[in-house]
């Protein structure tokens, strides 16, 4: 079976500050993996999603993630936080998509 | 755009009454899917359907029905409604792949309350 760990609740970052969000996965074969982002008293929308065509991949609103196989991680990256990016990010695995329990990203200025 | 709508954004129902919550996709996608979202669990996939009149479990079935009559629209059925069905119920839909795993499209949820 798949599955999906977030590492952190709740993550706190200052404006301008990096944002690093931590996702491990396990799956015995090559996983297909997606961050997802909801706003508050919203539907969620995809910000990204690895498919194995590269270990590197951009998404929507400057985020990022990296595929590590060696570490069964999908970590979710900005180099700078905006207050418009506070919100709930779920890390999911395949197309049933099993979901991560979601990391809150709070944004002081 | 891909839209997913769903009927109510909010809904309040008594213990005992049966609810039904609609979800409808403009982009013919062939599968549809029902998660409820509470706090500090995430997203639980209640049922699935990959085609029309089809439908699989998901993680958390019990206590729910659904239906899919039409492609573009699938229903979740509370037969009796309990106190600990209130949450947040979201719809999704998606493609299904030819060797490809393609992203779901989620609606804005629909905030249910059993009181």
């Amino acid at each position: 079976a798949q599955s999906v760990t977030q590492l952190g609740s709740h993550v706190s970052v200052s404006e301008g500050a990096l944002v690093l969000l931590r996702c491990n996965y396990s799956s015995s074969v090559p996983p297909y993996l997606f961050w997802y982002v909801q706003y508050p008293n919203q539907g969620l929308q995809l910000l990204l999603k690895y498919t194995s065509a590269a270990t590197l991949v951009k998404g929507i609103n400057g985020f990022e993630a990296e595929f590590k196989k060696s570490e069964t991680s999908f970590h979710l990256t900005k180099p700078s936080a905006h207050m418009s990016d506070a919100a709930e990010y779920f890390c999911a695995v395949k197309s049933t998509l099993t979901f991560g329990k979601g990391t809150m990203l709070l944004v002081s200025p | 755009d891909v839209k997913v709508t769903q009927s109510s954004r909010y809904l309040v129902k008594r213990t005992g009454e049966k609810v039904f919550l609609e979800c409808v996709q403009d982009m013919d996608h062939e599968n549809m899917f029902w998660y409820r979202q509470d706090p500090g669990l995430g997203l639980r996939l209640i049922y699935f359907s990959y085609d029309v009149k089809m439908k699989e479990k998901g993680d958390i079935p019990e206590g729910y029905s659904v239906s899919r009559e039409k492609k573009e629209r699938f229903s979740l059925i509370l037969e009796s409604a309990s106190t600990n069905q209130t949450s947040m119920y979201l719809c999704a839909s998606s493609w299904i792949g030819q060797g490809q795993i393609y992203e779901q499209y989620f609606g804005p949820g629909t905030r249910l309350t059993v009181t």
